[in-house]
This record gives C-alpha cells, structure tokens and sequence, in this order.
C-alpha cells in the first residue's frame, strides 16, 4: 500500500509570500494530522481531521495558516502570508486506527527567507 | 506549553551495549504511549507503544517500561546496533483522543 505522500519536499519562499502544502494520506485513512517541527524542537500538533471535519485545530500557531482537507481524502496546508519564524518541517500523518500509531509522510522542509 | 519532555537531546553508546532513552510526561491523563524513530529526511516511523494499564512491554530488542506515579517512561535497546543510530521521539495521547503530543527527540548514535 502506498504510504503517506507529501508534497513538495522543499520549498524556499520570500517572507509574505504564499506557500501551500500538500498531504495525501494513506487511503482509507480517516484520521489526518498536520505537525511541525522546527528547529531541532518537539515535534508540535497543529491540527486533526476526520475525514473532512477538522477535529482539534489547538495547535494551529495563527490565523495565516490554513488547512483544508478536500471530499475527506488529501489535505492542504497553507501559509499566507509567510514569515521567517514559519520556517520548519511540516510533517503529515495518517491513521485508521490511532492506536497503533501514526504512519507519517517524509516531511516538507519550509524555509522563509 | 510541552507536555512531553525528552531531556536528553542525544546518546551515545558502544555497539552491543544497552541504549536507554527516557522521557517524560506532565499530564496524568495521558493513557496510552508510543516511541517513534526517525531517520534523517524521513518521517517519523512508529516502533513501539504502551498502555498505561501496564508497565512493560517488549518487543524483540524493544522494550518500552512506564512508571506511573513518577510520569516516566524508557526506551531500552538492547543490544544496541549501528542501524539503531536515528533520532527517537516519545509520544503520548489521551483515551479517545487521537491527538500525539510529541517530545523534542533524542539522537542515539551507535558507535561500531
């Protein structure tokens, strides 16, 4: 079965510009989530779907970042406008069953220069 | 504020000999616990978890011990590999919350 697919893997945007990510979760998979990390630091919770439904968006550092989650299948995460502090690795991860773990996708490493 | 603390940003150990990497958590509620290692340009995979109805759980080299009152819980490898060498996170959640709280990772490198 395919895995968790994350695009791009990098990205390199000018402060204020707009940056959208993009996470295909394993099919079948209700549960997705949206983490960073940055900087060598926890990896940090921003937000959970079910299916389509966003579920806890507690983590979501702002109003400049927005994640949608299109018919329950892939998601997007989008940075408008971008600043420097957002720079990091975004991760996705996806799951039928939590309790057995997530499976995570490769990460996109966002910098904003 | 980080409700999962890995205090040790790395390890090192000899080949053969025991990794133990620890963590700890601040909220009681937490009541299921999981270790994910992660190699550089990859994402996090999982490897082993606990419920907090227990203490011990092992799995191969694997074995992941929980303390409840001292909200502490470790990873031992034993014996410990070179291919063992990644960053490795602790993670937690709540019953019927989906939702992971990570800690900031350890890096173990295994020395041959």
């Amino acid at each position: 079965e395919a895995g968790v697919t994350q695009f791009p893997s990098h990205s390199v945007i000018e402060k204020g510009q707009t940056v959208t990510l993009r996470c295909d979760p394993i099919s079948g998979h209700d549960n997705l989530y949206w983490y960073r990390r940055v900087m060598g630091k926890e990896i940090k919770f921003l937000l959970h779907f079910v299916k389509e439904s966003k579920q806890d968006e507690s983590g979501m550092p702002n109003n400049r970042f927005l994640a949608e989650r299109t018919g329950g299948t892939y998601s997007t995460l989008k940075v408008q406008p971008a600043e420097l502090e957002d720079s990091g690795v975004y991760f996705c991860a996806s799951s039928q069953n939590p309790r057995y773990g997530y499976t995570f996708g490769s990460g996109t490493r966002l910098t904003v220069v | 504020d980080q409700q999962v603390k890995q205090n040790s940003p790395s390890l090192s150990v000899q080949e053969g000999r025991i990794s133990i990497l620890n963590c700890d958590y601040t909220n009681s509620m937490f009541d299921y616990f999981l270790w994910y290692k992660k190699y550089p340009a990859e994402g996090p995979t999982f490897l082993i978890s606990i419920s907090s109805i227990k203490d011990k759980n092992e799995d191969g080299r694997f074995t992941v011990f929980l303390n409840k009152s001292a909200k502490h819980l470790s990873l031992h490898i034993v014996p410990s590999q070179p291919g063992d060498s990644a960053v490795y996170f602790c993670a937690a959640s709540l019953y019927n919350n989906n939702d992971m709280r990570f800690g900031a990772g350890t890096r173990l490198t295994v020395k041959p």
